[in-house]
């Protein structure tokens, strides 16, 4: 029974479309993030909400709307796909906020832009 | 500007002997300190931890050192094992900002 699940685990899709990855968690955590793996293996993140309320926003592009319908779900949508967006997206979940907390994350979904 | 690094991409270590993985950071208001495993097509998964308030902790074949004059702490696996061969990533935190900052991970290969 997989703590954090994210879907779907491969995405391949053109320049310009307009795409979702869904995250749940099963952990009662009241936290959840998501993380961008880019090419240079940084990985940053780029949204984390608690309680469903927004409590970090990267400088990410408004491309990028992150949803939390409720506590176990943060799901991405991304608009008008780049090809720079092309990167390993992790969702991850925590009990509370940083620090302090451990980190649960998803396997990952691998996003490829053409 | 990378407020946490992994100058070491990989590391290879034979089976038995110690594997000494090192993280750097810039930001003296970290005062937690995690490492994460990560194997391939897996997420990262938790290791260990260390508060700034200690100098070290241990859980296991895992130690992880701080020493917050020199911005410096590591992690040592001893024995180190053939299971071990994953990349580790450090991340760091300062009360308040709600995030974790993560170095770009070291390759770990234990030779069996």
């Amino acid at each position: 029974d997989t703590a954090v699940s994210q879907t779907p685990k491969y995405l391949v899709t053109q320049m310009g479309n307009d795409k979702s990855i869904k995250c749940e968690q099963n952990l009662g955590h009241d936290t959840m993030y998501w993380y961008k793996q880019d090419s240079k293996k940084f990985l940053k993140i780029m949204f984390s909400y608690n309680n469903k309320e927004l409590i970090i926003n990267e400088t990410v592009p408004n491309r990028f709307s992150p949803k939390s319908p409720d506590k176990a779900h943060l799901n991405l949508h991304i608009n008008s796909l780049e090809l720079g967006d092309s990167a390993v997206y992790f969702c991850a979940s925590s009990q509370g906020t940083a620090p302090n907390e451990k980190l649960f994350f998803g396997s990952g979904t691998q996003l490829s832009v053409l | 500007d990378q407020q946490v690094k992994q100058n070491s991409p990989s590391l290879s270590v034979q089976e038995g002997r110690i594997s000494i993985l090192n993280c750097d950071y810039t930001n003296s208001m970290f005062d937690y300190f995690l490492w994460y495993k990560k194997y391939p097509a897996e997420g990262p998964t938790f290791l260990i931890s260390i508060s700034s308030i200690k100098d070290k902790n241990e859980d296991g074949r895992f130690t992880v050192f701080l020493n917050k004059s020199a911005k410096h702490l590591s992690l040592h696996i001893v024995p180190s094992q053939p299971g071990d061969s994953a990349v580790y990533f450090c991340a760091a935190s300062a009360m308040g900002t709600y995030k974790y900052i993560f170095g770009t991970g070291t390759r770990l290969k234990v030779l069996a």
